[in-house]
């Protein structure tokens, strides 16, 4: 299989902290990863391109600095929400495509719910 | 850019019922997949389908690209099939996925 693997699951914060996101391809390596938002009741909105050795690719209209992506090995990506703020509260999810034989797939992380006070 | 609208944007099913969700988008696609959503908010991976028909159970998906729409079939339906169903196309295959809205399913017992 393909298993991505997403920490925390949860996270309250208080305003102006940051908060990390560490999302790993468990079994095999993953040279991009995904990282999304979803509002309550919406869909995904694709936050960035996080490629392993180089820098991430971001959307527009996505905040380079408040979020700073790493990918500093093949199975590790993080997502570092900076001097967090309540509108940055969401759902955040990490993606990864599959391995060789699964490489046209997608495969999620679980989430995680970023609670800004 | 390529818009992706997903129909019905609810549905209500008795358990043991069928059902088909449909994913219409704008433009040419190298990848579409399906999605479901969980309460929890887990993705699984359905299918992927940029074009034919695959079954995997009682879920089945057609998409037609030359007519840029896709089809997820649901029989005989059970409550944890409940959640939201997403498609999701990359037109480019820039590993740009743009989800639709989504169809939210709830099958009632």
């Amino acid at each position: 299989g393909a298993v991505v693997s997403q920490h925390p699951s949860w996270v309250i914060c208080k305003s102006g902290t940051s908060v990390k996101i560490e999302c790993r391809s468990l079994d095999f390596q993953a040279t991009t990863m995904f990282w999304y938002r979803q509002f309550p009741k919406q869909s995904l909105m694709l936050m960035a391109t996080s490629n392993e050795g180089s820098k991430a690719t971001y959307e527009q209209g996505v905040e380079k600095d408040k979020f700073l992506i790493n990918h500093a090995s093949l199975t590790l990506s993080t997502l570092t929400v900076t001097s967090a703020h309540p509108e940055d509260s969401s759902f955040y999810i990490c993606s990864a495509r599959g391995p060789t034989v699964l490489n046209e797939k997608l495969f999620f992380g679980s989430g995680t719910q970023l609670s800004v006070l | 850019g390529i818009q992706v609208e997903q129909s019905p944007p609810d549905l209500i099913l008795q358990e043991g019922a069928n059902s088909t969700l449909r994913c219409n988008f704008s433009d040419s696609v190298n990848n579409l997949q399906w999605f479901h959503q969980n309460p929890w908010g887990q993705l699984i991976n359905l299918f992927y389908i940029p074009s034919g028909t695959k079954q995997n159970g009682r879920l089945s998906a057609t998409t037609v690209a030359t007519e840029r729409y896709s089809l997820l079939y649901i029989s005989s339906s059970q409550t944890t099939d409940s959640g939201v169903y997403f498609c999701a196309v990359d037109p480019y295959n820039f590993n740009k996925f743009y989800f639709g809205s989504g169809t939210k399913l709830n099958v009632k017992p």
